[in-house]
């Protein structure tokens, strides 16, 4: 089955920017989502098809996605943006939802 | 606005099925493509599987042997059995709107606010 694989982590101070990445084999031929998880929340889904936002998802939240690597960038951090960030595939092969294993932004 | 909302026991002794289901508001369940998603205690997310209105269903493989997903068109609803459920099961379930994008992918969006399920004895 398809791996995606998320650094545990990212760190990063207010009004600076953040970026996120989701590694998986030719990720870049795959159209990737990302949701946004708050501690007791469902989560929120802020960017799909690589670079797209939903309606009411601020602009200082854009996606990237190319080769091995899709990159979520979160601009002008704040600390409301603190929270876990999942990427978040459909691999056609099996018909399945994949998830990767989440990120923890911190903002310092 | 879509609504979901999940219920069922909060409690489940190991061995025995855990029931679940997801009742859809603001819009009909015979319309798109309905999942279900797992969390355990801090830990990330698991698909766990999905169905579409007709009934027609997919699961994750982990899963399959002791997975059930099914719909009732009539009261907007669909559910999850998984039977003999053990400690690892123990999770935040979610259930979600399932929709195709681009004719390619699918994307999660709207969720239930999830229900927490402890499998103890």
């Amino acid at each position: 089955s398809y791996v995606l694989t998320q650094p545990p982590s990212v760190s990063v101070a207010p009004g600076k920017t953040a970026r996120i990445t989701c590694g998986g084999n030719n990720i870049g031929t795959k159209s990737v989502h990302w949701y946004q998880q708050k501690p007791g929340q469902a989560p929120v889904l802020v960017i799909y098809y690589d670079s797209d936002r939903p309606s009411g998802i601020p602009e200082r939240f854009s996606g990237s996605n190319s080769g091995n690597t899709a990159t979520l960038t979160i601009s002008r951090v704040e600390a409301g943006d603190e929270a876990d960030y999942y990427c978040q595939v459909w691999d056609t092969s099996s018909d399945q939802g994949v998830f990767g294993g989440g990120t923890k932004l911190t903002v310092l | 606005q879509v609504q979901l909302r999940e219920s069922g026991p909060g409690l489940v002794k190991p061995s025995e099925t855990l029931s679940l289901t997801c009742t859809v508001s603001g819009g009909s369940i015979s319309s798109d493509y309905w999942s279900w998603i797992r969390q355990p205690p801090g830990k990330g997310l698991e698909w766990i599987g999905y169905i579409y209105y007709s009934g027609s269903t997919n699961y994750n493989p982990s899963l399959q042997s002791r997975l059930s997903i099914s719909v009732d068109t009539s009261r907007n609803q669909f559910s999850l059995r998984l039977s003999s459920v053990t400690a690892a099961d123990t999770a935040v379930y979610y259930c979600a709107r399932q929709k195709i994008v681009g004719a390619i992918t699918n994307i999660f969006d709207y969720w239930g606010q999830g229900t927490l399920v402890t499998v103890s004895s």
